[in-house]
């Protein structure tokens, strides 16, 4: 079965710091790969994804991810961090059907609580 | 235009009530999903329909869990003999289809006294 772990539930950055929240997963074939957004009270944002084109996938808000298959790796970033960029975030994956589509059923991490400090 | 909706958005019962939980997609998906986020955990997958019916629903705990989606739009989530256990979040999401980005509702928080 899929599963995703994210390294840290919480992690604590200054703003205009590097943001790096980490995410590995456990697949023999290349999933889908997802980050997710979940802001208080709200419901959850997708920020970016991979699917098999570019490794170095660019997102809302000045996120990127980079896959790494030798890793199976899939870590978000953000050059500069901002007050607003404190919410939780949460890595997900979705089987590669053989047809190369996604499957659809995410499979989340843990979750990590990103806090900016002014 | 309108998002995924839930209702209620705070449901509280006591152990051994039936609760249903309901969930509006966004209009035109034909993929609705639901999951349950306990706390301080990521959402865990329940059941997936494509239309009216039920794709996969390997996800559902036990058979005090049940969901329906009868004209292929709303879905409703019943919980029978509720636990404490059963205690957290439901989230619902649509797609244009299988495999397309999912567009989460806010979600129903469940807790049972």
């Amino acid at each position: 079965a899929q599963s995703v772990t994210q390294l840290g539930s919480h992690v604590s950055v200054s703003e205009g710091a590097l943001v790096l929240l980490r995410c590995n997963y456990s697949s023999s074939v290349p999933p889908y790969l997802f980050w997710y957004v979940q802001y208080p009270n709200q419901g959850l944002q997708l920020l970016l994804k991979y699917t098999s084109a570019a490794t170095l996938v660019k997102g809302i808000n000045g996120f990127e991810a980079e896959f790494k298959k030798s890793e199976t790796s899939f870590h978000l970033t953000k050059p500069s961090a901002h007050m607003s960029d404190a919410a939780e975030y949460f890595c997900a994956v979705s089987d590669r059907r053989a047809g190369g589509t996604s499957y659809g059923k995410l499979t989340f991490g843990q979750g990590t609580i990103l806090t900016v400090h002014p | 235009g309108a998002g995924v909706s839930q209702t209620p958005s705070n449901k509280v019962t006591e152990k051994g009530k039936y609760v249903e939980l309901r969930c509006d997609p966004i209009s035109g998906h034909t993929a609705l999903y639901w999951y349950r986020q306990s706390l301080g955990q990521g959402p865990e997958f329940l059941i997936y329909f494509q239309g009216t019916g039920a794709a996969d629903d390997s996800g559902l705990p036990n058979d005090r869990f049940f969901a329906v989606r009868p004209e292929g739009s709303v879905s409703t989530l019943k919980i029978q003999r509720t636990e404490r256990g059963d205690s957290a979040v439901y989230l619902c999401a649509s797609s244009f289809s299988q495999g397309n980005e999912q567009f989460f509702g806010p979600g129903t928080r469940l807790t049972v006294l």
